[in-house]
């Protein structure tokens, strides 16, 4: 079956410490984005890449950094920089042409 | 710059009850409009899309229609089961954003047995 993959389901990170969210695709698209969800709010994007070795910044960058090195895997990097990290982190794909875009199950991050 | 905006939840209906959740849009050019629906814990799911002015997506019952006019892209849904409680998200892109996901900020549904 062909969709987006996301791991781990949960992640902890404590107070100084990078954490990396994976995100792997099969369904052969070439964009890829990263989405941050807030309690009772809507998705703001994080960074997208619309082919390998290639990345934008979107709305809210900072404090997280990304890697496009292979068309099926774009991971997320959480690092100390970023002050309020917990959140739903959502990973999505789309073909170019098409445009409509496909979501992972997404991670929940918390902060011990 | 491009906006959405959909009606404050939540919203509580009985089952069997007609749906509506309005979503209207700001845009500089010609987007495509989506609508995603998430159950809890869980990502978005693609629920229907519309490309182009009149186009009408539909999926497991629900429709919209991309009424450039008005610049509206309604959700309706004729009788809905206790399964269609989720948040409902409308979002719309444009080709020369590089793909950019612009989404309204969700619409919580409850349906009552």
């Amino acid at each position: 079956d062909g969709g987006i993959t996301q791991s781990p389901k949960y992640l902890f990170r404590k107070e100084g410490q990078n954490v990396t969210l994976s995100c792997e695709q099969n369904l052969n698209h070439d964009a890829m984005y990263w989405y941050r969800q807030d309690p009772g709010q809507g998705l703001r994007l994080i960074y997208y890449s619309q082919i390998v070795n290639d990345f934008q910044k979107g709305d809210i960058a900072e404090g997280y950094s990304v890697s496009r090195e292979k068309k099926e895997s774009f991971p997320l990097t959480v690092t100390s920089a970023q002050k309020n990290p917990t959140a739903f982190y959502l990973c999505a794909s789309s073909n170019s042409r098409e445009s409509a875009q496909y979501f992972g199950p997404g991670t929940r991050l918390l902060v011990l | 710059g491009n906006s959405v905006t959909q009606m404050e939840g939540p919203v509580t209906l009985s089952e069997e009850a007609f749906l509506t959740i309005n979503c209207t849009y700001t845009a500089t050019g010609y987007p495509s409009l989506f609508w995603y629906v998430q159950y809890p814990g869980e990502g978005l799911q693609l629920l229907l899309k519309a490309t182009k002015a009149d186009d009408k997506g539909s999926n497991k019952g629900f429709e919209a229609t991309y009424r450039k006019e008005t610049t509206s892209f309604h959700l309706e849904k004729g009788s809905v089961q206790v399964s269609d409680s989720a948040v409902y998200f409308c979002a719309l892109t444009e080709r020369n954003q590089g793909g950019k996901l612009i989404f309204g900020q969700g619409t919580e549904l409850s349906v009552k047995p």
